[in-house]
């Protein structure tokens, strides 16, 4: 597609769901990243993928957030039991340059709000 | 540690020059990027400096000096449009961009 298309664009959980947040980079786009944005914050890296190997995941902040990629293009961020320290926009960024930031296309994000 | 600081708001005259300024520590350092975010959208690119020096696209130019650890986006003839959240992000060895909270700025005519 011509950008990076999330969604959904808004997600309201209660406190305990599990969530599943979907990111369409361009089209042959090598590299994904996952970055979480709290309100009035910057982003912060949660996890990169170049293909379909998940080469860091430094940034996810515990064992309920979980990524992939399989096929090497749409990837999933799924967060389980969520808790309301979950709340933020989750953004997508795709990249046509491996091991670069350069060439960055993010997506508009998916806001979610846990209750 | 890793840390970035940039002013968290200002505020400029429709028509002037503003430059937002970014200091940063990381491990490792590969680049310099500014990014432009306007309420509820997404992030997009408005530079990359590598190298030491002034970039200039258009209205807009950035400053790098690797030595001392500074970044400055200048904003010249503002628009109203321009009133946006700028981030400074430092691309760090490991494949990440380390970004900053962000500069609220607001152009008041």
């Amino acid at each position: 597609g011509a950008g990076v298309s999330q969604s959904p664009r808004y997600k309201v959980a209660k406190r305990g769901q599990d969530v599943a947040l979907r990111c369409d980079p361009i089209s042959g786009h090598v590299s994904l990243f996952w970055y979480q944005q709290a309100l009035g914050q910057g982003p912060e890296f949660l996890t990169y993928f170049q293909n379909e190997a998940q080469l860091d995941k430094s940034g996810l902040p515990s064992d309920r957030f979980f990524a992939e990629r399989p096929e090497g293009s749409v990837s999933t961020l799924k967060i389980q039991r969520t808790q309301q320290e979950d709340s933020a926009v989750y953004l997508c960024a795709s990249s046509s340059r491996t091991g670069s930031n350069y060439g960055y296309t993010f997506g508009s994000g998916t806001r979610l709000t846990v209750v | 540690g890793q840390n970035i600081d940039q002013p968290t708001e200002m505020t400029a005259t429709e028509g002037a020059i503003v430059q937002i300024n970014c200091t940063y520590q990381t491990s490792g350092f590969n680049g310099l990027f500014w990014y432009q975010q306007h309420a509820g959208e997404a992030p997009t690119f408005l530079s990359y400096n590598v190298l030491d020096g002034l970039e200039e696209k258009g209205r807009f130019s950035s400053f790098l000096s690797r030595s001392k650890g500074y970044s400055y986006l200048l904003l010249k003839e503002l628009q109203m449009k321009d009133s946006a959240s700028y981030l400074c992000a430092a691309e760090t060895g490991a494949n990440n961009l380390f970004f900053g909270t962000g500069t609220r700025l607001t152009v008041i005519p």
